[in-house]
């Protein structure tokens, strides 16, 4: 069976500032890995992911992700945060074949300070 | 394309009510999904279907919950009877097999379902 673990279910960073949101997962057998973006009231946008292609992976919104096999972690990241980044943000997995359930973590609340 | 579609957006019932939510997918597509997400769980899948079957319905709570789905553009959750724990949102998602790898889910903007 496949599962994330997002650490951190709240983050704050200033505006202009790094912006790291953590995810581990666990499969047993190779895993596609997906960012999701949810805003206030809305469902939930793919913002990127991982097929076993490129380890590092480019999004939307200026977001990318990158897939360490050794460490088992699938981080997002974006350079420079921006008002508009506040939302919710869930890391999710599947198995590469055979399977289309996606398995969702708990989500990380991402602040952005003024 | 409209997106996967669902109504109604907001649903308040009477605990003991009958609640019926629904969800049109984007054409295409052949697997349809139903999640729900609470504060204190997370998003949950309910149920996933493919080519209209139901493939797995592990996650659906309990027996007062079922889901349909008729054709390829229609789906149903329907709760009978409600009760207030199961006040949550409810989306629906919709991927097509082989690009649904690379596209992820289309999810809906759900039904929040308020149960009193």
């Amino acid at each position: 069976a496949q599962s994330v673990t997002q650490l951190g279910s709240h983050v704050s960073v200033s505006e202009g500032a790094l912006v790291l949101l953590r995810c581990n997962y666990s499969s047993s057998v190779p895993p596609y890995l997906f960012w999701y973006v949810q805003y206030p009231n809305q469902g939930l946008q793919l913002l990127l992911k991982y097929t076993s292609a490129a380890t590092l992976v480019k999004g939307i919104n200026g977001f990318e992700a990158e897939f360490k096999k050794s460490e088992t972690s699938f981080h997002l990241t974006k350079p420079s945060a921006h008002m508009s980044d506040a939302a919710e943000y869930f890391c999710a997995v599947r198995a590469n074949f055979g399977n289309e359930k996606l398995t969702f973590g708990t989500g990380t609340r991402l602040t952005i300070i003024p | 394309d409209a997106g996967v579609i669902q109504s109604p957006r907001h649903e308040v019932t009477e605990m003991g009510q009958e609640v019926t939510l629904r969800c049109k997918p984007i054409s295409g597509h052949d697997y349809l999904f139903w999640y729900r997400q609470t504060m204190m769980r997370g998003l949950e899948l309910l149920i996933y279907f493919n080519n209209n079957v139901p493939i797995d319905d592990s996650g659906m709570p309990e027996d007062r919950f079922s889901a349909k789905m008729p054709n390829a553009s229609f789906s149903t959750l329907k709760i009978q009877p409600s009760e207030p724990r199961d006040s949550a949102v409810y989306f629906c998602a919709s991927s097509l097999a082989r690009t649904g790898l690379n596209y992820g889910y289309t999810f809906g903007s759900g039904t929040r379902l308020t149960v009193v």
